[in-house]
């Protein structure tokens, strides 16, 4: 199976908003309901932001939202700060395996 | 405190083998089910393998089925990844992650990671 689509990079002043896209198939975002988002700063853990496409955990800002459309899937960055300079995977849930994006690179102008 | 932390990574000529552990603690291992997933250098994430939370059952991805082995002790606390015949392509930090869901069946949700370990495959 083929990874998720995502662009490669997306950026944007503080403040302001922004949406990463998750595009998948049939056979995994289209099929399940487990996906998820993950921030990643580099030589730290992932951090888990959305589960189950729209979910929030215990603790993660309510700035990030997700939400689910078919065989894609995004995630919405609000009020967008430095510190959001960060990688972001989409994944999914694919039968067995789980499947994740190839991620997008955030930069904070 | 809820933690993972790898550990065992290294280099290793092409053909060996190596094996990586996952010590966690702040929670019961034994009701969890728990991943492997390993991030080549300047690549993305890649799902690896997925053990449920009684051990008895294991999944792969196609790209270590064969030559990868996850196990674990419930008793100790400890998740484990056995890699054999290792190659170049196998390079990478490789982390150990826990699914949000409780009990049998796994949803490929991560919501717990440690922060790698590092093995690198070259001659």
């Amino acid at each position: 199976q083929s990874a998720l689509t995502q662009p490669a990079s997306v950026s944007g002043s503080p403040g302001q908003s922004l949406t990463i896209s998750c595009a998948g198939t049939r056979s995994d975002i289209g099929e399940y309901p487990f996906v998820s988002w993950y921030q990643h700063h580099p030589g730290q853990a992932p951090k888990l932001l959305i589960f189950e496409a729209f979910k929030r955990p215990s603790g993660v800002s309510d700035r990030f939202s997700g939400s689910k459309s078919g065989n894609a899937a995004s995630l919405t960055i609000s009020g967008l700060q430095p510190e959001d300079e960060a990688v972001y995977y989409c994944c999914s849930y694919a039968g067995v395996g789980s499947l994740f994006g190839g991620g997008t690179k955030v930069t904070v102008l | 405190q809820v933690r993972l932390e790898e550990s065992g990574g290294g280099v290793v000529q092409p053909g060996r083998s190596l094996r990586v552990s996952c010590a966690t603690s702040g929670f019961v291992l034994s009701s969890f089910p728990m991943y492997w997933v390993r991030q080549a250098p300047g690549k993305g994430l890649e799902w690896v393998a997925v053990i449920s939370f009684d051990g008895r059952n294991q999944y792969y991805a196609d790209s270590v089925k064969g030559r990868f082995t996850i196990s674990r002790d419930n008793d100790k606390d400890t998740v484990e990844l056995r890699l054999n015949s290792l190659r170049a392509n196998d390079t990478g930090v490789y982390f150990c992650a826990r699914d949000i869901r409780v009990g049998s069946g796994h949803t490929g949700t991560f919501d717990l990671w440690g922060h790698g370990t590092v093995v690198t495959v070259s001659s």
